[in-house]
C-alpha cells in the first residue's frame, strides 16, 4: 500500500491568484495522477505525471492552466493558474499499485475560489 | 467519455438492512474497481474484479460482473452507520487503457 499527503487541505483563494498543491508519497512511484472532483460529482482525469517528463493532460485540459511538476518518485505538485470561481473543487492525487490492481488517493486538497 | 454509471443516484436505508448500488459501463474492460469516499475526502479502494471473474467477496462487500450486459453490482450486507458515503465504481478500459470513475451513489444509513 501506499500513505499520500497533500497540502494543503483547504485554501479560500481570490479570483485570478494561483495555487499550488503539493502531492507526498512513502514510497517510490512511477506515474501519478491529478484528478479534479467539482461538488457533487465524479472524479475526472487531469493529467499522468511521469518523473523525468512532460505530463500527460486529458481532454479539457491544458498546462498553462494546471501546471504540474514531477521532480522525484515520491513527489508532485499541481498548480491551478488564474483561478475562477468554476474551478472550486476537490483536487486528488493519486498513485497505482502494481499491475493496476488499485489506486491509493491522497485525501485531497478543498479548493474555493471566490 | 464517462464509462461507469452507477444507480441509484443516492439511496437511504436503515441500518442492518442491505444495500445494493449497480454500475453500468459502455466498453470492454481489464477489471472494474469499486471505492468509498467519505465525506468529500480521499477515495478507499474496496474490491477489484477481473473480467474473467462474476463473483467476488471481502467481508460484507460482494461485487458481481455481468461482461454481457456491461454492469456490476456491489452490495453490502448488514449495513452499518459508517457505511455511509458515496460509493464510486471505476472501469479500466481495454482500448485505451484509462481508469475512468462512474458519478458515484450517495448512501446513507439511517440509524
Amino acid at each position: 500500500s501506499a500513505v499520500i499527503s497533500q497540502k494543503p487541505s483547504r485554501d479560500i483563494c481570490q479570483r485570478g491568484t494561483s495555487l499550488t498543491i503539493q502531492c507526498q508519497v512513502d514510497s517510490q512511484v512511477t506515474m501519478m495522477f491529478w484528478y479534479r472532483q467539482q461538488p457533487g460529482q465524479s472524479l475526472t482525469l487531469i493529467a499522468t505525471a511521469n518523473q523525468g517528463s512532460e505530463a500527460t493532460y486529458e481532454s479539457g485540459f491544458v498546462i498553462d492552466k494546471f501546471p504540474i511538476s514531477r521532480p522525484n518518485l515520491t513527489f508532485s505538485t499541481l498548480t491551478v493558474s488564474n483561478m475562477s470561481p468554476e474551478d472550486s473543487s476537490i483536487y486528488l492525487c493519486s498513485v497505482e499499485a502494481g499491475g493496476r490492481t488499485e489506486q491509493y488517493f491522497g485525501p485531497g486538497t478543498r479548493l474555493t475560489v471566490t | 467519455s464517462q464509462q461507469g454509471e452507477e444507480d441509484p443516484q443516492a439511496l437511504s436505508i436503515q441500518e442492518g438492512e442491505n444495500a445494493t448500488m449497480n454500475c453500468s459501463y459502455k466498453t470492454s474492460i481489464n477489471n472494474l474497481q469499486w471505492y468509498r469516499q467519505n465525506s468529500g475526502r480521499g477515495l478507499v479502494h474496496l474490491i477489484l474484479i477481473r473480467s474473467n471473474e462474476r463473483e467476488k467477496h471481502s467481508g460484507r462487500l460482494r461485487v458481481t460482473l455481468d461482461t454481457s450486459k456491461k454492469s456490476s453490482s456491489l452490495l453490502i450486507t448488514a449495513s452499518r452507520a459508517a457505511d455511509t458515503a458515496s460509493y464510486f465504481c471505476a472501469t479500466d478500459a481495454q482500448e485505451d487503457d484509462k481508469i475512468i470513475f462512474g458519478k458515484g451513489t450517495r448512501l446513507h444509513i439511517l440509524p
